[in-house]
């Protein structure tokens, strides 16, 4: 059975910093894609980050040099480093495959990220 | 930037109709490259539909994908009492790779 974990979430203080951790299980991770979609609170989806099978990256605007998406095959683990985090990065973070044709087809529980002071 | 714009925000239907939603692109995106979202309070989201018009897996025949190009659907044929929560559009391979749709809100008349 696939399963996505989100780990590493809480509360951080505006310009602080939190990895967000992603434990993969009923799958291997080598040759999929895998996303951070995050949702505030009351609020739509947004994706935050993308990495792909050979360790590419892409990221949205709104936290682009600021996060950065990492994966470690060896160990099924796919992460999110968040720095100078914001009031507006809170939100629940999931954690999600990809799937067939751009499609995320197993997403994790989610993780509350709370940034505030 | 694509933009994906769900319509209506909000219906209000009763259990039995059928339905449509609509997802509009601002540019012509990959229509291979197009999914719907079911999510329910407290929940992920669940990928009912990929490549426009594919059911994934487990999700009753129902629930119908169509379009192409700047133009996109998602019908349910017989709402049923679970069906009544939040749908999103996402396309992929455009800038930026992923987008969402603001969602459209299924509620019970």
């Amino acid at each position: 059975e696939v399963q996505l974990v989100e780990s590493g979430g809480g509360l951080v203080q505006p310009g602080g910093s939190l990895r967000l951790s992603c434990a993969a299980s009923g799958f291997s991770l080598t040759g999929y894609w895998m996303s951070w979609v995050r949702q505030a609170p009351g609020k739509g989806l947004e994706w935050v980050a993308n990495i792909m099978d050979d360790g590419g990256s892409h990221s949205g605007a709104s936290v682009k040099g600021r996060f950065t998406i990492s994966r470690d095959n060896a160990k099924n683990f796919v992460y999110l480093q968040m720095n100078r985090l914001r009031a507006e990065d809170t939100a629940v973070y999931y954690c999600a495959r990809g799937g067939s044709r751009g499609s995320l087809d197993y997403w994790g529980q989610g993780i509350l990220v709370t940034v505030a002071s | 930037e694509v933009v994906l714009t769900q319509s209506p925000g909000t219906l209000s239907l009763s259990p039995g109709e059928g339905v449509t939603l609509s997802c509009r692109a601002s540019q012509s995106v990959n229509t291979s490259f197009v999914s719907w979202y079911q999510q329910r309070p407290g929940q992920p989201p669940r990928l009912l539909i990929y490549g426009a018009s594919v059911r994934a897996s487990g999700v009753p025949d129902r629930f119908s994908g169509s379009g192409s190009g700047t133009d996109f659907a998602l019908t349910i044929s017989r709402l049923e009492p679970e069906d009544f929560t939040v749908y999103y559009c996402q396309q992929c391979g455009g800038s930026p790779l992923y987008t969402f749709g603001q969602g459209t809100k299924l509620e019970i008349k």
